[in-house]
């Protein structure tokens, strides 16, 4: 990846419990973005964050960011099987975006 | 709402052929990205046009070229294809939100290369 890990790779739960991902990058950053993606399919935005600011909210997601620690993390609230996907981190710097390596997560029903 | 749409959705090429992968931005979007998406891999930033010029270039080959034209639409031309750029193609556009800030990006559906 052309930018820093996240972790865990793969994450396995059970519906209605939380997980959370972490995304550590290398650069300097404008924003950061969550992106989720299905198998072989688009990347759906979920949530940007600013280097600005320090946390944000959306629905069951909760993203936090650490300048500080060139660390993001993303919370999922009770968790549903229709939230198995791949979950990517994204940073921006002008106009360039380095994804990191993604998280699988798979929710059992 | 419109998206951002990219055509074809999937081509099949020989060996050293030539690929032109479009794309075309969500309406008023002044920025277009281009990314490549290996199997089980993170996507990678290859080049992006903010106002039909190019803004910024990340692992793109030789290769490859890419230009946005006047009606904001873009297009990656890929040449001498190798069976390792079967991959993932897509296409995302955003627009600039004030200063050095960005709005999110909006990714098209993608474009399926298969390199036989």
């Amino acid at each position: 990846s052309q930018q820093g890990e996240e972790d865990p790779q793969a994450l396995s739960i059970q519906e209605g419990e939380n997980a959370t991902m972490n995304c550590s990058y290398k650069t300097s950053i404008n924003n950061l973005q969550w992106y989720r993606q299905n198998s072989g399919r688009g990347l759906v935005h979920l949530i940007l964050i600013r280097s600005n600011e320090r946390e944000k909210h959306s629905g069951r997601l909760r993203v936090t960011l650490d300048t500080s620690k060139k660390s993001s993390s993303l919370l999922i609230t009770a968790s549903r099987a229709a939230d198995t996907a791949s979950y990517f981190c994204a940073t921006d710097w002008g106009f360039k975006t380095i994804f990191g390596a993604g998280t699988r997560l798979f929710v059992k029903a | 709402a419109a998206g951002v749409i990219q055509s074809p959705r999937h081509l099949i090429k020989e060996k050293r052929e030539t690929a032109t992968l479009k794309c075309y931005p969500i309406p008023r979007h002044d920025t277009v990205y281009w990314y490549q998406q290996g199997p089980g891999q993170d996507p990678q930033f290859l080049i992006s046009f903010y106002e039909k010029m190019q803004s910024d270039k990340g692992s793109i080959p030789d290769r490859f070229s890419a230009q946005q034209f006047s009606d904001y639409h873009s297009e990656l031309n890929m040449s001498s294809l190798e069976l390792g750029d079967s991959a993932l193609y897509f296409c995302a556009s955003s627009l600039k939100a004030s200063g050095s800030w960005r709005d999110e990006q909006f990714f098209g559906p993608g474009t399926r290369l298969t390199v036989l």
